[in-house]
């Protein structure tokens, strides 16, 4: 099935780092969605985008909606442990009988070791 | 407020065999989406219920068929199991098609 590319796929993080994360597509979205999933668990919603050029923050999480909203950006500021888990970016299309979301791959974040 | 929930939490079945999972939608929601998350992938869409009837799907075979219930909960659907059916099956609920909340999942191993 159709996918978003979304890179990094992982990266190591420490205390304290700034991360930054991003999501690209070949097609429009009129919504941009960022889940956190834990192992085991479903994926929770941290930030939902709904317009281009949108800048969203929830807490020490910013995340944008691209102009040509075929991207979109997330970046956690000031990484605690827990940030740990795996990042998804998904896009979602309004109107006729659309409603379903597309996923990227997701990010893996880990602790540096 | 009770978020999604599924159940159940897991389950083993073996080839051929058929299964049923079950999701109830956070309080407000009228709309229910099916996905499958492979292991290290990102959930893929199956299909999505709104007012009793299927409203989308997926590219999914008919071995895989849904219901939903008038108290907005619902079923999925899985015929003659296959390995490749083994998953996490996550169930997501929304008002309309304005953000999905998503349940725990329910982990389907096929043997």
């Amino acid at each position: 099935g159709q996918q978003l590319n979304q890179s990094p796929q992982s990266m190591f993080i420490q205390e304290g780092e700034d991360v930054s994360m991003n999501c690209t597509s070949s097609s429009i979205f009129n919504t941009w969605l960022w889940y956190k999933q834990d192992p085991g668990e479903g994926p929770v919603l941290l930030i939902a985008l709904y317009k281009a050029g949108e800048l969203t923050s929830n807490g020490r999480l910013t995340a944008q909606f691209g102009i040509t909203r075929k991207d979109s950006f997330l970046n956690i500021s000031a990484s605690i442990p827990s940030d740990v888990g795996i990042y998804f970016c998904a896009g979602l299309n309004y109107g006729g009988s659309q409603g379903n979301l597309i996923f990227g791959k997701g990010t893996k974040l880990s602790v540096k070791p | 407020d009770a978020g999604v929930t599924q159940s159940p939490t897991h389950l083993i079945k073996t080839r051929g065999q058929q299964v049923t999972l079950r999701c109830s939608p956070k309080s407000g929601h009228d709309t229910v989406s099916w996905y499958q998350q492979a292991l290290g992938q990102g959930p893929q869409f199956i299909f999505q219920y709104y007012e009793e009837e299927e409203r989308q799907r997926g590219n999914f075979p008919d071995r895989f068929s849904g219901h939903q219930f008038p108290n907005y909960s619902s079923e999925l659907n899985v015929n003659a199991l296959l390995l490749g059916d083994s998953a996490l099956y996550l169930c997501a609920s929304s008002w309309g098609r304005d953000r999905q909340f998503f349940g725990p999942g329910t982990r389907l191993t096929v043997l």
